[in-house]
């Protein structure tokens, strides 16, 4: 079982380039997430899906889009890329959302620099 | 507003103990989670609190007070592979996860 995949695993942009980042998981969990992780930050929530067909903003959405139109897929989109948004972006997901330990799992991480 | 203390970094030595503590002040609480992440990897689960007191799981226990907005990872026995950092995650009303910044643990043999 692979888990949770992401694509590229590395990537260098221009600022202004659009760019999809892609996220596949293979546990037919119904929430994902898409965080960022800057050095000395903890972990930011950027979208979140609690199951296929919803989507909603975590703490830091400016810039950014995603969809979920099934259960597997969870692609993040940048429209426009600023030099801000250089950063390691990790996608992750959990059985489900709501009461009870539902750990998150993480995917192997994007590291995108943008200059 | 949210938020979650941890100290930046910690050192300790091969085969000793160390505790790291966290403090958390988040809009609801629906759990405390540990995870540990290895340099250049992603983070890995390791513990989730919800009811206050000790939870133990092989060298790794992890305290919760519900009434204090405290946690610690008790880590035993270290070993070299422990080396890593250590993240704090807070569990808020709307059962999203609100992380800290990480500890990040130096072994020395």
């Amino acid at each position: 079982t692979a888990g949770i995949t992401q694509a590229p695993t590395s990537q260098i942009l221009a600022a202004g380039r659009s760019m999809t980042l892609r996220c596949t998981q293979d546990m037919r969990h119904n929430a994902m997430y898409w965080y960022r992780q800057d050095l000395g930050l903890g972990l930011r929530l950027i979208h979140y899906s609690n199951t296929a067909g919803t989507t909603g903003k975590g703490e830091v959405p400016d810039g950014y889009s995603v969809s979920r139109a099934n259960t597997d897929d969870f692609p993040l989109t940048l429209a426009s890329a600023v030099p801000s948004q250089t950063s390691v972006y990790f996608c992750a997901s959990s059985q489900t959302i709501g009461q009870g330990a539902h750990e998150q799992f993480f995917g192997p991480g994007t590291r995108l620099t943008v200059l | 507003g949210q938020n979650i203390d941890q100290p930046t970094e910690m050192t300790a030595t091969e085969g000793a103990i160390v505790q790291i503590n966290c403090t958390y002040q988040t809009s609801g609480f629906n759990g405390l989670f540990w995870y540990q992440q290895h340099a250049g990897e992603a983070p890995t689960f390791l513990s989730y609190n919800v009811l206050d007191g000790l939870e133990e799981k092989g060298r790794f226990s992890s305290f919760l007070s519900r009434s204090k907005g405290y946690s610690y990872l008790l880590l035993k026995e270290l070993q070299m592979k422990d080396s890593a950092s250590y993240l704090c995650a807070s569990m808020d009303s709307n059962y999203q996860l609100i992380w800290g910044a990480g500890t990040k643990l130096i072994i020395k043999p």
